[in-house]
């Protein structure tokens, strides 16, 4: 059973709008989560992460909310822009410092 | 450069050759991972590093060998492969817990 689940594959956004990708999980031992976008033909790239013991944590465009209470993750992304479209990752870290991903959503950004 | 690089890019072979992966990172990071990346899986955990000689088990370990006799390498080895084990592999590092992890560009194996 996936522990980590996006369930969109594909997000397709106007360029400046808010990207919203959400990501669930089960674990309740996850204590670091994070998010990678990746590109094709490349390996994924950190983007931003979050710890348990917050609920939200920012970065330029970029910002990760923790819902610890729903087990729930989401990454906004404002604005979009073009160059943002790509796979990304949702990961949840357990205290072996593993990583469990998630299967990853395609967001398209249109001009 | 410093980072992370995995050889070969490409590769193909066939049923029942051995193949390996390599995996070198120049950070001098304790931990060291190897995913593999599958349509509708993400990338899953093959086998993980914490240092030099200790390896243990992710959650796709079977048909795979791993080593690390230095701290900057970590190869990745198929016995006899199958072609189930056709996949993009994706090795990672990272120094310290509650850290990142840094990816190499991954490594394209079609086994025929």
């Amino acid at each position: 059973d996936q522990q980590v689940k996006q369930n969109s594959p594909s997000l397709s956004v106007q360029e400046g709008r808010i990207s919203i990708l959400n990501c669930d999980y089960t674990n309740s031992m996850f204590d670091y989560f994070l998010w990678y976008k990746k590109y094709p033909a490349e390996g994924p790239t950190f983007l931003i992460s979050i710890s348990s013991i917050k609920d939200k944590n920012e970065d330029g465009r970029f910002t990760v909310f923790l819902n610890k209470s729903a087990k729930h993750l989401s990454l906004h992304i404002v604005p979009s822009q073009p160059g943002d479209s790509a796979v990304y990752f949702c990961a949840a870290q357990d205290a072996g410092n593993m990583l469990t991903f998630g299967g990853g959503t395609r967001l398209m950004v249109k001009p | 450069d410093a980072g992370i690089t995995q050889s070969p890019r490409y590769k193909i072979t066939e049923t029942g050759r051995q193949v390996t992966l390599m995996c070198h990172q120049t950070w001098s990071h304790s931990y060291m991972f190897w995913y593999r990346q599958d349509l509708g899986h993400g990338l899953r955990l093959i086998y993980y590093s914490a240092a030099a000689d200790i390896t243990d088990k992710g959650e796709v370990p079977d048909g795979y060998v791993v080593s690390r006799s230095k701290t900057e390498n970590f190869p990745l080895t198929l016995e006899s492969a199958t072609r189930s084990q056709t996949s993009v592999y994706f090795c990672a590092s990272t120094g310290q817990y509650n850290q990142p992890q840094h990816f190499g560009d991954g490594t394209r194996l079609s086994i025929l």
